[in-house]
């Protein structure tokens, strides 16, 4: 079956722009999940979604990122007045619970110039 | 969640096992071992996971000491393409957010 798919798969912006992302999770999983992957480090924990509330929004580092989940299938992360230090890759994840394991999409690789 | 150590980097000859460890001494009673790895260019993949018990699936066997301090992932056979980044990770529960360290470094060598 298909698996999480993120769009678009590069993104490249100016400083102080507005980028959304995409994630469309596995169908029927419940929670969906976004990290995002600077160079060299591990996944980084942004956000997580059980249906279509936040469950654990502790990742998310200031008020210009932000994420929805409107019908609790697709997700869209929205990054308001990029900076360059925004630049890496976002992943989306999903599972079927908030208790199972947790599949990864191939990510968006975001570039601010 | 309780922190783990894992070596930075480890070589693996090809048909060999590949045996990787990780420290997690703060882990508490409830809380479960996970493996996950990430090939160059890929999003993770979930591998294993244990809490107490030895564990075996397709792709690899979990080892964990009787004192839960240190466990140990085991590929029976490796091949080029398990090369990647693996991540030992210790949560309470079985799901939410995942804290990725920095993970071994596997390279499988022909």
């Amino acid at each position: 079956g298909a698996g999480v798919s993120q769009t678009p798969s590069n993104k490249v912006t100016e400083k102080g722009k507005y980028v959304e992302l995409r994630c469309d999770p596995i169908s029927g999983h419940t929670a969906l999940y976004w990290y995002r992957q600077s160079l060299g480090q591990g996944p980084e924990f942004l956000i997580y979604f059980q249906g279509t509330g936040a469950a654990d929004d502790s990742g998310l580092p200031n008020d210009r990122f932000f994420a929805v989940r409107p019908e609790g299938s697709v997700s869209t992360l929205k990054i308001q007045r990029t900076e360059r230090g925004d630049s890496a890759v976002y992943l989306c994840a999903s599972s079927r619970s908030g208790n199972d394991e947790q599949f990864f999409g191939p990510g968006t690789r975001l570039t601010v110039l | 969640d309780a922190k783990t150590t894992q070596p930075p980097s480890m070589d693996c000859a090809e048909g060999r096992a590949a045996n990787l460890p990780c420290n997690h001494s703060t882990i508490s009673g409830n809380e479960y071992v996970y493996w996950y790895r990430q090939i160059h260019s890929q999003g993770p993949q979930y591998i294993i996971h244990g809490l107490k018990n030895n564990e075996t699936n397709e792709m690899a066997s979990l080892i964990i000491t009787e004192d839960r301090k240190s466990s140990t992932l085991i590929l029976p056979h490796a091949t080029l393409r398990d090369t990647a980044v693996y991540y030992c990770i210790v949560l309470f529960g079985y799901g939410n957010k995942l804290v990725f360290g920095a993970g071994t470094i596997l390279r499988v060598k022909s």
